[in-house]
Formats: C-alpha cells, structure tokens, sequence
C-alpha cells in the first residue's frame, strides 16, 4: 500500500517568509510525528498527534513553529517569519499504535532558508 | 535525561561482517529499534528490540541488553548497497506512546 507521503519535497523560501508543509500518513496510522534532520544530524523530534487527544508539542523550537491535524488525518507543518537557522529536512512519520508502535517515514521536505 | 551514543562513521569490506554499536541512557525505557537511512532519503525499519537478547532478521540481527543500555546491529556478507546511516533509537514511553529519541547515526561505507 501507499506510505507516508509528503509535499513539497524541496522547499527554497527567503528569511522571514512563512512556509507550509504537509504530511499524508499511511491510511489507518492513528499516530502521527514531525521531526527536523540538520546536516549530519540525527532526528530531533517536534511534534506528536494521536487521534484527538491533546498533541505533544514539546519539541517545537520556539513559537514560530506550529502544526496542525485536520480529520486525523493530514497534518501541516508551518514555520513563521523564517530563519537561516530552520534549513533542515523536516520528516513526518506516522504509526498504528501496536505494541511495537513502529514508525514509518516518509520522504522529507528539504527547507532551504536563504 | 536522555543519551545515545553511536559512533560517528564505520568502514567495512564487501563481504565482511560489522557491528555497530549503540549506548544509551534513559528513562522509561520501552524498546529500541534501528533505521537505515540511505543518503537524501527517509529512514527505514529494521529491527526492534524490547527484551534482552539477539534478534535475526536475515543479513541483519540486532541485540539488546537492558542491564547495560547497550544494543548493536550487525551486519553480515555486507554489499555494497549497505553503504548508509544507521540510526539507533530509543522508545522511551511517555503519556501511552513511544517518543523515539535518536542518535546521530553512524555513516557505514562499504569498499569493494
């Protein structure tokens, strides 16, 4: 079946510009994840949805980060009023909240802040 | 707090057999599973570990000891296509799910 789809895969946005990016899980996924990969860095969490409870935010960097999930389903990542400093790989992964809770990625939005 | 440690970069031979070791200190401790992640693409599963023990998967295995905080994944009669990051992460269980704290890889090259 389909994965976890993203878009648009390759961002380039002037500092200070808002962007958007969307995150389509794998059909049935219950959970859903945003993280933010640096160059040669290892996955720094952001954000995490599950159905409609509360979602956990504490890894969002500042207040210029927010995502939303409508429908439980698509999630959007939004960046206000970028930075230089925001130019990473941003990965949505999703799951099915079994015992394993494995995640599966999908390809990544490169942002590109110039 | 939270740790994971794993070495930076790791070379092997085709054909050869690697270990690539991951540390880590946590709270909450509900698993540990290993990714691989070829250059500009998303990480993919591979194993997970939740009790003590090996864990064989074909070419690849992957062990845990809880006691120590000490996993490894090993790969035998590499190819060239193993050429890739491989990322150790820790499921630490918070709030009924599993948050997956990563390490920051190992780059493994294999060589002809």
């Amino acid at each position: 079946g389909a994965g976890v789809s993203q878009s648009p895969s390759n961002k380039v946005t002037e500092k200070g510009k808002d962007v958007e990016l969307r995150c389509d899980p794998i059909s049935g996924h219950t959970a859903l994840y945003w993280y933010r990969q640096s160059l040669g860095q290892g996955l720094e969490f952001l954000i995490y949805f599950q159905g409609n409870s509360a979602p956990d935010k504490s890894g969002l960097p500042s207040d210029r980060f927010s995502a939303e999930r409508t429908g439980g389903s698509v999630s959007t990542l939004t960046i206000q009023r970028t930075q230089q400093e925001d130019s990473a790989v941003y990965l949505c992964a999703s799951s099915t909240l079994t015992a394993t809770d494995t995640q599966y990625f999908g390809p990544g939005t490169r942002l590109t802040v110039l | 707090g939270q740790n994971i440690d794993q070495p930076t970069e790791m070379t092997a031979t085709e054909g050869a057999i690697v270990q690539i070791n991951c540390t880590y200190q946590t709270s909450g401790f509900n698993g540990l599973f290993w990714y691989q992640q070829h250059a500009g693409e998303a990480p993919t599963f591979l194993s997970y570990n939740v009790l003590d023990g090996l864990e064989e998967k074909g070419r690849f295995s992957s062990f845990l000891s809880r006691s120590k905080g000490y996993s490894y994944l090993l790969l035998k009669e590499l190819q060239m296509k193993d050429s890739a990051s491989y990322l150790c992460a820790v499921a630490h269980l918070l709030g009924g799910y599993n948050k997956l704290i990563f390490g920051a890889g190992t780059r493994l090259a294999v060589h002809p």
